[in-house]
């Protein structure tokens, strides 16, 4: 079965500062790799996504995210995080096999950036 | 376009009640999936619905159940409504493929007294 773990349950940080999201996944199948953000009091919005190819992948907002299947790994970064990107970071794997359109949530880390 | 509507936005029930909620997706789309989020589970996939069939379905008891309509609007109904059913309830539209970008709903948020 699969799962997802984030291992940091909240990240704060300074305005202008680097941050590193973390998120392992456990699978014996191949995936597909997601991470959405959750504003307060919103839905959820997608940032990026991992299909195939380039192990590096860029999303909206400047972040970033780089997938290691050896330690099977999708963390998710940005140079320089802003007030605005203070929220609610989901990872989330679909498992490429499976039927649907189902997604594996991680249970979240909240990003806390402050001045 | 518009995005994904879901309604009511608030809801309050009593233990027992029985409760409907829908998601209106994005047009074209035929897929609609609904999700559970709760502060200690997190979010947990309910089930999914494709051309009016639902195409799976995750571990939730038999209480919950949805259908979608011909237009793809989709309802979520919860039967004997338990305080543990409190949750914000999401629902997310795509064109259908595992690949296709979901879009989610503010979501429904159910108070169970």
């Amino acid at each position: 079965a699969q799962s997802v773990t984030q291992l940091d349950s909240q990240v704060p940080v300074f305005e202008e500062a680097p941050v590193e999201l973390r998120c392992n996944y456990s699978s014996s199948v191949s995936v597909y790799l997601f991470w959405y953000v959750q504003y307060p009091n919103q839905g959820l919005q997608l940032l990026l996504k991992y299909l195939s190819g380039s192990t590096l992948v860029k999303g909206i907002n400047g972040f970033e995210a780089e997938f290691n299947k050896s330690q099977t790994s999708f963390h998710l970064r940005k140079p320089s995080v802003h007030i605005s990107d203070t929220a609610e970071y989901f990872c989330a794997v679909s498992e490429r096999g499976q039927a649907g359109t189902a997604l594996i949530f991680g249970k979240g880390t909240t990003l806390s950036v402050s001045s | 376009k518009a995005g994904v509507t879901q309604t009511p936005r608030y809801l309050i029930k009593t233990r027992g009640q029985q409760v409907t909620l829908s998601c209106s997706p994005i047009s074209g789309h035929r897929s609609v999936s609904w999700y559970q989020q709760t502060p200690g589970q997190g979010l947990q996939f309910l089930f999914e619905y494709f051309s009016e069939t639902q195409r799976n379905k995750g571990n939730f008891p038999g209480r919950f159940s949805g259908r979608q309509f011909s237009n793809s609007r989709s309802e979520m109904n919860v039967s004997t409504l338990e305080l543990g059913d409190s949750a914000l309830y999401l629902c997310a539209s795509s064109l259908g493929a595992k690949e296709d970008e979901q879009y989610f709903g503010p979501g429904t948020r159910l108070t169970v007294t």
